[in-house]
This record gives structure tokens, sequence and C-alpha cells, in this order.
């Protein structure tokens, strides 16, 4: 099992400019979050989803957009890349959509917004 | 809402030392509490969990015990390996499957 797969590593961007941060898993996880970790603040959400066609907001959703079309993915829009952005992103799975279940983790994007 | 506060370090400590990073929360009820692990370069995984008071979750050498009385989950370790180096979050969740995550505690053992 490839378990939750996150593309790309490493993404440079310039402020203002769009990109997409792709979330996979192969496991048919109800639910699907992003999170983001910056320094000395642990992991924050962004957004979540319990399932296909349902997507929620987090701790700091702005300035991001999800969608979920199908259970296996759950890719995560920036807009208009600001510099407060750069970070590192998470994507998480799960199969219970009502809590008590661990996490599953992707590698992480670092994402640097000059 | 919920919330969870650890300390920081960095911690370094000599292989074979005793290890604890504590752990404290603040939470509507009784949670299930969490430590994750986060190794270079990879993402977070779990380490063990502890599902009610007085519990004692293990893995691989590690221990913590929900403590009720206290709000305390503190993780410990009688002797840490080089291979123990690693960024530990301690967690508790905040309705359905979504987390508060503490600031993570980097964890460095020299040989």
């Amino acid at each position: 099992n490839a378990g939750v797969t996150q593309t790309p590593k490493f993404q440079v961007l310039k402020t203002g400019q769009s990109m997409t941060l792709q979330c996979a898993q192969d496991m048919n996880h109800e639910y699907m979050s992003w999170y983001r970790q910056d320094p000395g603040m642990g992991l924050r959400l962004i957004h979540y989803s319990v399932g296909a066609g349902i997507t929620d907001q987090g701790e700091v959703p702005n300035g991001y957009n999800v969608s979920r079309s199908t259970t296996e993915d759950f890719p995560l829009r920036l807009l208009s890349a600001a510099p407060s952005q750069t970070s590192v992103y998470f994507c998480a799975s799960s199969y219970s959509r009502t809590g008590g279940g661990k996490l599953f983790f992707g590698s992480g994007t670092q994402l640097s917004v000059l | 809402g919920n919330s969870v506060t650890q300390m920081e370090g960095p911690v370094t400590l000599s292989e074979e030392a005793f290890l604890t990073i504590n752990c404290t929360y603040t939470a509507t009820g009784y949670p299930s509490l969490f430590w994750y692990v986060q190794y270079p370069g990879e993402g977070l995984q779990l380490l063990l969990k502890a599902t009610k008071a007085d519990d004692k979750g293990s893995n691989k050498g590690f221990e913590a015990t929900y403590r009720k009385e206290t709000t305390s989950f503190h993780l410990e370790k009688g002797s840490v390996q080089v291979s123990d180096s690693a960024v530990y979050f301690c967690a508790l969740p905040e309705g359905g499957q979504n987390f508060v995550f503490g600031p993570g505690t980097r964890l460095s053992v020299l040989p």
C-alpha cells in the first residue's frame, strides 16, 4: 500500500501565483484533511472532508480552497500565494469520520512563497 | 475549544538517558489522547494513544499515562536511542477526526 501520497515535495512560488497541492490515499478512507506546520505552532487544520462531495473549514482556511470529487483525492488550492503561506503542508486521512481513529499522514510539501 | 500545552525543547540527551516530555491539555469531557512522532523528512505517525483515564499507552519502549486529575499525558522512555531522534507531538481530538496538536518537541539523542 502506498498510503497517503503528496506531491510535490518542494515548491517555490512568487507572491500572487496560484498552485495546487495534490493528495491521494489508497486506503478507502472517508476522512481527509490538510494541516500546515509552522515553527512553534504545531499543526493547524486548514480544511477537511468527511466524504466525497463534503468539505468544511478548519482553523486557518483563508487563502485556500479544497474540493473532494472522489474518495481518493483531496487537492488543496492556493488562490493567490502570499509569503504568510510559506509553511510545510501535510495531508492526512482516517478510516473513521466520527472520531477516535488515528490519522495517516503524507510526507509533506515544503512551500516557500517569495 | 480543546487545547494542548507541550514543552517545546529542543531536548538533547545522551544515548540510554531517561526521557520525559511534558504534555497537559484542556478539553471538554474525557477525549482520547495521542502522541505522534515525526522522523526527519517524514510525515507524522501515531506513536501511542490512551482512550480513558488511567489508561497507559505504550509502543517502542515509550509510555504515557492518561492522568485525569492533572490533565496530563507525559511521554516517557527509560533508555533513549539515537534512532529516537525526532519531533514528538501531543494531540487530542477536537470534533470528529479533527485534531489539536501541541507545538512539538524536538529530541536529539547523541551517541
